[in-house]
C-alpha cells in the first residue's frame, strides 16, 4: 500500500536558523510530490511540486527551497528562517490516480 | 489561492440534516475538482471528486455537484453526522499536476 512519511512532527526554531523537513513515500514509483503550507486560519498554499528527480517547480518566491534527491524523497529547506515561515507544512503525493495523499504534517514555530 | 474561494468559513448544522459546502473558482481550465476533509494537526484526506465533464458524482452520503457555467461546485452531506465535523477544502486540479486549495469551511455537526 502507498504510505507517506513526514518528520519531524513539531519543530521550534529561532529566526535566522536553517530548516530541513523531509518527506518520503512508499508503495509507488515516480510520484508527483508536493509541499504545502497552511498558515494559522488559512487554506493550503502550494509551495513546490516535483514531477521527477531533480525537477522542482516553485509556486511562491520566498526564502524556502525544495530538492528531490531520490524518486520518493522530497526535502524542504531554508538557509535562514523568518518569523513568517511559521505554519503547518504538509507533504503530499499523487500516484497512478489524481488524488493527493498527504503526510501527517510538521508544525513549525519560528521564534 | 484566489483562483478558488470558499466564502463560508464556517457552517453549523444539526445531526441528520443536510450540509451544503460551496466553492467558487475562476479558472476554466481546471479538469478535476476534489474535496478533502481535514482534522486539526493532521493532513487532509481525500473525500470525493468530480471530473469537469460531469455535473454530479455521488458516493454514499456525499454528493458533489458541478456547475461549469457558474464556475461553482458544492458538496452535499446527507444525513450529517457528528463525525463529519472537520474543515473541508475544495481543490481543483490544473494541468495534471497542480492543485489549488480553497481556504476551507469548518463544518460543525451538532448532536
Amino acid at each position: 500500500s502507498q504510505t507517506i512519511h513526514q518528520w519531524p512532527a513539531t519543530l521550534v526554531q529561532p529566526v535566522g536558523s536553517p530548516l530541513s523537513l523531509e518527506c518520503t513515500v512508499e508503495g509507488t514509483s515516480n510520484p508527483n510530490l508536493y509541499w504545502y503550507r497552511q498558515a494559522a486560519g488559512r487554506g493550503l498554499q502550494l509551495l513546490f511540486y516535483s514531477v521527477g528527480i531533480g525537477q522542482i517547480s516553485s509556486e511562491v518566491p520566498q526564502n524556502l527551497s525544495a530538492s528531490r534527491p531520490q524518486d520518493r524523497q522530497f526535502i524542504l529547506s531554508s538557509k535562514k528562517l523568518l518569523l513568517s515561515d511559521s505554519g503547518f507544512y504538509l507533504c503530499a503525493f499523487t500516484g497512478q490516480g489524481y488524488e493527493q495523499y498527504f503526510g501527517p504534517g510538521t508544525r513549525l514555530t519560528v521564534t | 489561492d484566489q483562483q478558488v474561494k470558499q466564502n463560508s468559513p464556517s457552517l453549523s448544522v444539526q445531526e441528520g440534516r443536510i450540509s451544503i459546502l460551496n466553492c467558487d473558482y475562476t479558472n476554466s481550465m481546471f479538469d478535476y475538482f476534489l474535496w478533502y476533509k481535514k482534522y486539526p494537526a493532521e493532513g487532509p484526506t481525500f473525500l470525493i471528486s468530480i471530473s469537469s465533464i460531469k455535473d454530479k458524482n455521488e458516493d454514499g452520503r456525499f454528493t458533489v455537484f458541478l456547475n461549469k457555467s457558474a464556475k461553482h461546485l458544492s458538496l452535499h452531506i446527507v444525513p450529517s453526522q457528528p463525525g463529519d465535523s472537520a474543515v473541508y477544502f475544495c481543490a481543483p486540479r490544473y494541468n495534471f499536476n497542480k492543485f489549488y486549495f480553497g481556504s476551507g469551511t469548518k463544518l460543525n455537526v451538532k448532536p
